[in-house]
């Protein structure tokens, strides 16, 4: 089955931790994104990478790193710089262009600070 | 500075009703407006995709319509059940950001049997 996936399913940061979230997709997608969801809110971009080897900084990448070593894999660390990491984690790929590109989403991450 | 709005927050209605989830954009200017489904702990699902040029599209009982003039779309669920139950969320890809889908916080929707 196609898809995306994103592991592990709840993760928990200890204080001054780093952390990596994993994501993974097997649609040959060229370009993948990482999300946050906190309660009542849309969702907010954090890195976005159209290709491998190059990713930019979305709306909120202060805390967050990412690498794009593989085509299926864009892992996000968040860092012991980000201060409020409690939050759902959404992974995307997209596909097409223009007018027809369209999302898909991984099942999310809730990371949960100790 | 794009900014999307859905209201209701939230909305409950009786099994069997048809209803309308309204998405609101402020500018104009976007490739495509997209409709997500999400349930409680889960990811998104993509429901409908109206290209910039298009008025609406259809999915079994979803009908979504684009008006970019008054940056208004509505997704229409028709005979509503159960299983619909969810919080619904819409997004635009700005032509002027092209890689920064924007999206609105969503409405929950209740189905009551």
């Amino acid at each position: 089955d196609g898809g995306i996936t994103q592991s592990p399913k709840y993760l928990f940061r200890k204080e001054g931790q780093n952390v990596t979230l994993s994501c993974e997709q097997n649609l040959n997608h060229d370009a993948m994104y990482w999300y946050r969801q906190d309660p009542g809110q849309g969702l907010r971009l954090i890195y976005y990478s159209q290709i491998v080897n190059d990713f930019q900084k979305g709306d909120i990448a202060e805390g967050y790193s990412v690498s794009r070593e593989k085509k299926e894999s864009f892992p996000l660390t968040v860092t012991s710089a980000q201060k409020n990491p409690t939050a759902f984690y959404l992974c995307a790929s997209s596909m097409g262009q223009g007018v027809r590109e369209t999302q898909y989403f991984g099942p999310g991450t809730r990371l949960l600070v100790l | 500075k794009q900014e999307v709005t859905q209201i209701p927050a939230a909305l409950s209605v009786p099994e069997g009703e048809n209803l309308v989830l309204n998405c609101s954009f402020t500018d104009s200017a976007i490739y495509n407006l997209q409709w997500f489904r999400q349930d409680p702990g889960k990811g998104l699902t993509s429901l409908l995709l109206i290209q910039s040029s298009q008025r609406e599209q259809t999915s079994g009982r979803l009908n979504a319509s684009l008006d970019k003039s008054s940056g208004r779309s509505t997704l229409y669920i028709a005979a509503s059940q159960p299983g619909d139950s969810a919080t619904y969320l819409c997004a635009v890809r700005p032509k002027t950001s092209y890689d920064k889908v924007i999206f609105g916080p969503g409405t929950s929707l209740s189905v009551i049997p």
